[in-house]
């Protein structure tokens, strides 16, 4: 079975600039989650869909940062514009159902490494 | 808010001995309460999770849970290098995803 799949695994650009990762699921997984690992912290959860709505975006900065499951299927984080704070990997992760977070089966990507200069 | 305390450690044990890791957390709320490894420049991958109060044994892993005093433990016997990462603690079971601590960081010295 593929895992979650997250591109690019690196990104560098300079602030002000923009930004955008994409992510698909584990086929079948209706819930997708996008959280926010600064270096020596947690992950941060940003945002978290249901198939294609949202259920909870409240730690996401709306004033810079958005994301879309259009299909339901794969998801599209952007940020524009970055600042020297978004410096971070960004991390897609997916669970069967909502009930992931009862069971904790979520399954990680590898992440995208943003650096803002 | 939720809140998760975890010491960031690093926390320095010799191989074969018994690793101790500890959590803190603020929503009494809370269901579910998990433990995730991650390896430097990995992504998380879980390891145990844990509703009930008392100990829960998986293999070399224990976990232990104590609502009343809102704490939760890993402990690691025979502990090996390979078990050399950072342990993340995480609440669940709210609409709200997964909520995690800082992480401790594990080395086992050969």
């Amino acid at each position: 079975e593929a895992g979650v799949a997250q591109s690019p695994r690196y990104k560098i650009i300079e602030k002000r600039q923009s930004v955008a990762f994409w992510c698909n699921p584990i086929s079948g997984h209706a819930t997708l989650y996008w959280y926010q690992q600064i270096l020596g912290q947690g992950p941060k959860l940003l945002i978290q869909f249901q198939n294609n709505g949202v259920v909870d975006d409240s730690q996401l900065p709306k004033d810079r940062f958005s994301a879309e499951r259009l299909k339901g299927v794969d998801s599209t984080l952007k940020i524009q514009p970055a600042k020297l704070e978004d410096s971070a990997v960004y991390l897609c992760a997916s669970s069967l159902d909502l009930a992931g977070t009862l069971t904790g089966e979520l399954f990680f990507g590898e992440g995208s490494r943003l650096t803002v200069l | 808010q939720k809140e998760v305390e975890q010491n960031s450690g690093p926390l320095s044990v010799p191989e074969g001995a018994i690793a101790s890791l500890n959590c803190t957390y603020s929503d009494r709320g809370s269901q579910s309460f998990f433990w995730y490894r991650q390896y430097s420049g990995k992504s998380p991958e879980l390891i145990m999770f844990i509703y009930s109060n008392g100990d829960k044994e998986d293999g070399r892993f224990t976990a232990q849970l104590n609502k009343a005093s809102q704490y939760v433990s890993l402990l690691i016997r025979d502990s090996q290098p390979s078990d050399s990462a950072t342990y993340l603690c995480a609440l669940g079971g709210g609409a709200d995803g997964l909520t995690f601590g800082k992480g401790t960081h594990l080395i086992i010295q050969p």
